[in-house]
């Protein structure tokens, strides 16, 4: 089983830039997450969808945007890339909202110059 | 325990001795912890589980302990080996908007000598 793959694992951008990492899990799972992590600290979620259609605010999403594209795929984008979102970001998705047994991708590291 | 810093509080245990990994949580509306294991370069692995109306669970050489009285979380591993070298979180998760959020803590490093 692949459970949940993200892509790309790596990527460097210049300030101002725009990436969008993508997410896709293979799990029938109804809820979706968005999380980063920076050295030295838990991860932070950024946006998360409980459902396909629809997707909500988490902790830190100034500075990104997601698109819960069908039930498998959720899309996280950041339109003007800041050195601050330099971070490691996971993708995670659980099988309902009120579920909080989460399974993680790999990872994405994105450094912002 | 967890650290309030940028450095990771670091556990180093003797292979085939017990760890214990400890978490202070916050939200007193928390009702379900949740163990994760970070292995290096991966993403966290879910390890067990317990909720508020608990104060113990067991699982395969782990065992977590709930005090709610002082906020108090704790993850036993019972005969460590290699392979349990990791960074180990724990998270929360409370009801808010119908939905459930992790809020996780900043991670215990655990090295195992061998």
């Amino acid at each position: 089983n692949a459970g949940v793959t993200q892509t790309p694992k790596f990527q460097v951008l210049k300030t101002g830039q725009s990436m969008t990492l993508q997410c896709a899990q293979d799990m029938n799972h109804n809820s979706m997450y968005w999380y980063r992590q920076d050295p030295g600290m838990g991860l932070r979620l950024i946006y998360y969808s409980a459902s396909e259609g629809t997707t909500d605010k988490g902790e830190v999403p100034n500075g990104y945007n997601v698109s819960r594209l069908n039930k498998r795929e959720f899309s996280l984008r950041l339109e003007s890339a800041a050195p601050s979102q330099t971070s490691v970001y996971f993708c995670a998705s659980s099988r309902m909202e009120a579920l909080p047994e989460a399974f993680f991708g790999q990872g994405t590291r994105l450094t912002v110059v | 325990g967890e650290s309030v810093g940028l450095h990771l509080p670091t556990l180093s245990v003797q292979e085939g001795d017990n760890s214990i990994i400890n978490c202070a949580y916050s939200n007193s509306a928390s009702d379900y912890f949740i163990w994760y294991k970070q292995e290096s370069g991966k993403g966290p692995q879910f390890i067990i589980d317990i909720r508020s109306n608990m104060d113990k669970r067991q699982g395969q050489r782990v065992t977590v302990l709930l005090n709610k009285t002082v906020k108090h979380l704790s993850l036993q591993i019972a005969a460590t080996q290699p392979g349990d070298s990791a960074v180990y979180f724990c998270a929360e998760t409370s009801p808010g908007a119908g939905s459930y959020q992790l809020t996780f803590g900043k991670g215990t490093k655990l090295s195992v000598i061998p």
